[in-house]
Protein backbone atom coordinates (compact mmCIF):
# COMPACT_ATOMS: atom_id res chain seq x y z
CA UNK A 1 0.00 0.00 0.00
CA UNK A 2 2.90 2.47 -0.91
CA UNK A 3 1.41 5.20 -3.12
CA UNK A 4 3.39 7.75 -3.88
CA UNK A 5 6.93 7.41 -2.72
CA UNK A 6 9.63 10.29 -2.69
CA UNK A 7 13.43 9.97 -1.99
CA UNK A 8 15.48 11.10 -0.44
CA UNK A 9 13.53 12.77 2.26
CA UNK A 10 15.97 14.88 3.19
CA UNK A 11 19.35 16.54 1.20
CA UNK A 12 21.47 19.26 1.22
CA UNK A 13 23.62 20.92 -1.77
CA UNK A 14 25.67 22.99 -2.75
CA UNK A 15 25.36 26.28 -4.90
CA UNK A 16 26.01 24.58 -8.68
CA UNK A 17 25.53 20.96 -7.74
CA UNK A 18 22.68 19.14 -9.49
CA UNK A 19 20.55 15.83 -7.98
CA UNK A 20 17.84 14.46 -8.74
CA UNK A 21 14.34 13.71 -6.94
CA UNK A 22 13.09 10.57 -7.62
CA UNK A 23 9.11 10.29 -7.52
CA UNK A 24 7.36 6.49 -8.06
CA UNK A 25 3.46 5.91 -7.83
CA UNK A 26 2.09 2.52 -7.54
CA UNK A 27 -1.50 3.01 -8.13
CA UNK A 28 -1.70 3.39 -12.16
CA UNK A 29 -2.10 6.77 -11.92
CA UNK A 30 -1.91 9.02 -15.36
CA UNK A 31 -1.28 12.42 -13.89
CA UNK A 32 1.51 13.25 -11.79
CA UNK A 33 2.82 16.53 -11.08
CA UNK A 34 6.19 18.19 -9.05
CA UNK A 35 5.68 20.91 -6.53
CA UNK A 36 7.46 23.02 -4.27
CA UNK A 37 6.54 24.77 -1.12
CA UNK A 38 8.52 27.26 0.77
CA UNK A 39 7.65 27.94 4.66
CA UNK A 40 4.71 29.57 5.25
CA UNK A 41 3.37 29.87 1.67
CA UNK A 42 1.09 27.02 -0.19
CA UNK A 43 2.14 25.03 -3.00
CA UNK A 44 3.28 25.75 -6.69
CA UNK A 45 3.63 23.57 -9.33
CA UNK A 46 6.76 22.81 -10.96
CA UNK A 47 5.99 20.50 -13.61
CA UNK A 48 3.52 17.76 -14.52
CA UNK A 49 2.56 14.89 -16.58
CA UNK A 50 -0.60 13.59 -18.00
CA UNK A 51 1.25 9.86 -19.19
CA UNK A 52 4.44 8.70 -19.90
CA UNK A 53 6.48 10.75 -22.25
CA UNK A 54 4.27 13.71 -21.79
CA UNK A 55 5.39 16.50 -19.67
CA UNK A 56 4.09 19.98 -19.20
CA UNK A 57 5.33 23.37 -17.36
CA UNK A 58 3.41 24.59 -14.15
CA UNK A 59 3.75 28.08 -12.59
CA UNK A 60 7.20 28.19 -11.49
CA UNK A 61 9.36 25.62 -14.00
CA UNK A 62 13.07 27.37 -14.63
CA UNK A 63 15.64 25.65 -12.80
CA UNK A 64 13.89 21.86 -13.30
CA UNK A 65 13.37 19.62 -15.44
CA UNK A 66 11.49 16.16 -15.41
CA UNK A 67 11.09 13.17 -17.54
CA UNK A 68 8.18 10.40 -17.93
CA UNK A 69 9.14 7.63 -19.25
CA UNK A 70 7.01 5.32 -17.49
CA UNK A 71 3.74 5.38 -15.59
CA UNK A 72 5.12 4.91 -12.44
CA UNK A 73 7.92 7.29 -12.44
CA UNK A 74 8.38 11.47 -12.65
CA UNK A 75 12.10 12.43 -11.39
CA UNK A 76 12.86 15.84 -11.23
CA UNK A 77 16.37 17.24 -11.91
CA UNK A 78 17.76 20.07 -10.65
CA UNK A 79 20.39 20.92 -12.96
CA UNK A 80 22.53 23.97 -11.05
CA UNK A 81 21.63 24.25 -7.55
CA UNK A 82 20.91 27.86 -5.84
CA UNK A 83 19.56 28.95 -2.82
CA UNK A 84 16.43 29.81 -4.17
CA UNK A 85 15.63 26.25 -4.54
CA UNK A 86 15.52 25.70 -1.01
CA UNK A 87 11.97 24.04 -0.07
CA UNK A 88 9.86 21.04 0.25
CA UNK A 89 9.65 19.20 -2.63
CA UNK A 90 5.96 17.29 -3.27
CA UNK A 91 5.48 14.48 -5.55
CA UNK A 92 1.60 13.86 -6.43
CA UNK A 93 -0.47 11.65 -8.71
CA UNK A 94 -3.98 10.74 -9.38
CA UNK A 95 -5.90 9.27 -11.90
CA UNK A 96 -7.48 11.81 -14.43
CA UNK A 97 -7.04 15.65 -14.32
CA UNK A 98 -10.63 15.26 -12.68
CA UNK A 99 -9.41 12.97 -9.22
CA UNK A 100 -8.25 14.03 -6.37
CA UNK A 101 -4.27 13.76 -5.98
CA UNK A 102 -2.39 11.78 -3.81
CA UNK A 103 0.71 12.95 -2.53
CA UNK A 104 4.08 11.74 -1.39
CA UNK A 105 5.66 13.00 2.37
CA UNK A 106 7.68 15.35 0.17
CA UNK A 107 11.72 16.00 0.34
CA UNK A 108 13.34 18.89 2.37
CA UNK A 109 15.80 20.23 0.25
CA UNK A 110 18.67 22.92 1.78
CA UNK A 111 21.21 24.33 -0.61
CA UNK A 112 23.80 26.36 1.07
CA UNK B 1 -6.64 38.50 -9.44
CA UNK B 2 -4.96 34.72 -8.15
CA UNK B 3 -6.74 32.01 -10.14
CA UNK B 4 -7.60 30.78 -6.24
CA UNK B 5 -7.69 32.66 -2.86
CA UNK B 6 -7.95 31.82 0.77
CA UNK B 7 -7.63 34.09 4.09
CA UNK B 8 -4.52 32.69 4.92
CA UNK B 9 -5.83 33.71 8.83
CA UNK B 10 -4.77 31.68 11.37
CA UNK B 11 -8.30 31.14 12.92
CA UNK B 12 -7.71 30.76 16.39
CA UNK B 13 -10.93 29.00 17.64
CA UNK B 14 -11.74 27.53 21.32
CA UNK B 15 -12.69 24.06 21.56
CA UNK B 16 -16.02 23.32 20.38
CA UNK B 17 -16.54 26.23 18.22
CA UNK B 18 -17.94 26.29 14.65
CA UNK B 19 -15.78 27.71 12.21
CA UNK B 20 -16.31 28.64 8.12
CA UNK B 21 -13.64 29.25 5.85
CA UNK B 22 -14.37 30.13 1.92
CA UNK B 23 -12.26 30.13 -1.39
CA UNK B 24 -12.82 31.91 -4.09
CA UNK B 25 -11.55 31.19 -7.94
CA UNK B 26 -11.60 32.60 -11.06
CA UNK B 27 -12.29 30.22 -13.94
CA UNK B 28 -15.82 30.22 -14.17
CA UNK B 29 -15.21 27.13 -15.96
CA UNK B 30 -13.52 24.74 -13.26
CA UNK B 31 -16.07 21.65 -12.10
CA UNK B 32 -13.76 19.97 -9.40
CA UNK B 33 -13.01 20.83 -5.74
CA UNK B 34 -11.45 19.62 -3.13
CA UNK B 35 -10.45 20.82 0.30
CA UNK B 36 -7.41 19.27 1.56
CA UNK B 37 -5.62 19.28 5.06
CA UNK B 38 -1.85 19.60 5.66
CA UNK B 39 -0.31 19.40 8.97
CA UNK B 40 2.56 21.47 9.69
CA UNK B 41 5.65 19.45 7.63
CA UNK B 42 3.80 16.85 6.22
CA UNK B 43 2.08 16.56 3.37
CA UNK B 44 -1.63 17.57 2.23
CA UNK B 45 -4.39 15.20 2.48
CA UNK B 46 -7.56 15.17 0.90
CA UNK B 47 -10.59 15.93 3.10
CA UNK B 48 -13.28 16.28 0.72
CA UNK B 49 -14.16 16.22 -2.46
CA UNK B 50 -16.82 19.12 -3.67
CA UNK B 51 -18.63 17.74 -6.94
CA UNK B 52 -21.90 19.30 -7.17
CA UNK B 53 -23.95 21.76 -4.56
CA UNK B 54 -21.95 20.19 -1.62
CA UNK B 55 -21.62 17.34 0.49
CA UNK B 56 -21.06 16.81 4.44
CA UNK B 57 -19.19 14.03 6.17
CA UNK B 58 -19.45 14.23 10.15
CA UNK B 59 -18.44 17.50 11.46
CA UNK B 60 -16.90 18.57 7.84
CA UNK B 61 -19.70 20.59 5.46
CA UNK B 62 -18.39 21.48 1.85
CA UNK B 63 -20.72 24.00 -0.04
CA UNK B 64 -19.97 24.89 -3.87
CA UNK B 65 -21.37 28.58 -4.70
CA UNK B 66 -21.27 29.01 -8.67
CA UNK B 67 -22.68 32.05 -9.01
CA UNK B 68 -20.16 33.67 -6.57
CA UNK B 69 -17.97 31.29 -7.40
CA UNK B 70 -16.60 30.44 -3.77
CA UNK B 71 -16.40 27.08 -1.91
CA UNK B 72 -16.54 26.79 1.84
CA UNK B 73 -15.68 24.48 4.59
CA UNK B 74 -17.76 24.07 8.12
CA UNK B 75 -16.37 22.39 10.97
CA UNK B 76 -18.76 22.27 13.86
CA UNK B 77 -17.40 21.19 17.01
CA UNK B 78 -14.08 21.83 16.97
CA UNK B 79 -11.53 19.53 17.81
CA UNK B 80 -7.71 20.16 19.05
CA UNK B 81 -6.76 17.84 16.36
CA UNK B 82 -8.20 19.83 13.74
CA UNK B 83 -5.63 22.69 14.03
CA UNK B 84 -4.30 22.35 10.35
CA UNK B 85 -3.97 24.26 7.40
CA UNK B 86 -6.99 23.77 4.72
CA UNK B 87 -6.32 24.11 1.18
CA UNK B 88 -8.49 24.05 -1.44
CA UNK B 89 -8.20 23.03 -5.11
CA UNK B 90 -10.35 23.80 -7.83
CA UNK B 91 -9.67 22.70 -11.24
CA UNK B 92 -8.49 24.12 -13.79
CA UNK B 93 -9.20 24.19 -16.87
CA UNK B 94 -6.80 26.62 -18.66
CA UNK B 95 -4.39 24.33 -18.19
CA UNK B 96 -5.58 21.06 -19.23
CA UNK B 97 -7.57 20.21 -16.14
CA UNK B 98 -4.65 20.91 -13.74
CA UNK B 99 -5.68 21.88 -9.95
CA UNK B 100 -4.66 25.38 -8.45
CA UNK B 101 -3.89 25.29 -5.17
CA UNK B 102 -4.93 28.11 -3.11
CA UNK B 103 -2.69 29.25 -0.43
CA UNK B 104 -4.42 27.81 2.46
CA UNK B 105 -6.00 28.79 5.88
CA UNK B 106 -4.33 27.99 8.71
CA UNK B 107 -6.64 27.03 11.94
CA UNK B 108 -5.87 26.70 15.22
CA UNK B 109 -7.79 25.32 17.94
CA UNK B 110 -7.35 26.24 21.48
CA UNK B 111 -8.60 24.55 24.87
Amino acid sequence: NAGVTQTPKFRILKIGQSMTLQCTQDMNHNYMYWYRQDPGMGLKLIYYSVGAGITDKGEVPNGYNVSRSTTEDFPLRLELAAPSQTSVYFCASSRTGNQPQHFGDGTRLSIL
Amino acid sequence: RKEVEQDPGPFNVPEGATVAFNCTYSNSASQSFFWYRQDCRKEPKLLMSVYSSGNEDGRFTAQLNRASQYISLLIRDSKLSDSATYLCGPMNNNAGNMLTFGGGTRLMVKP
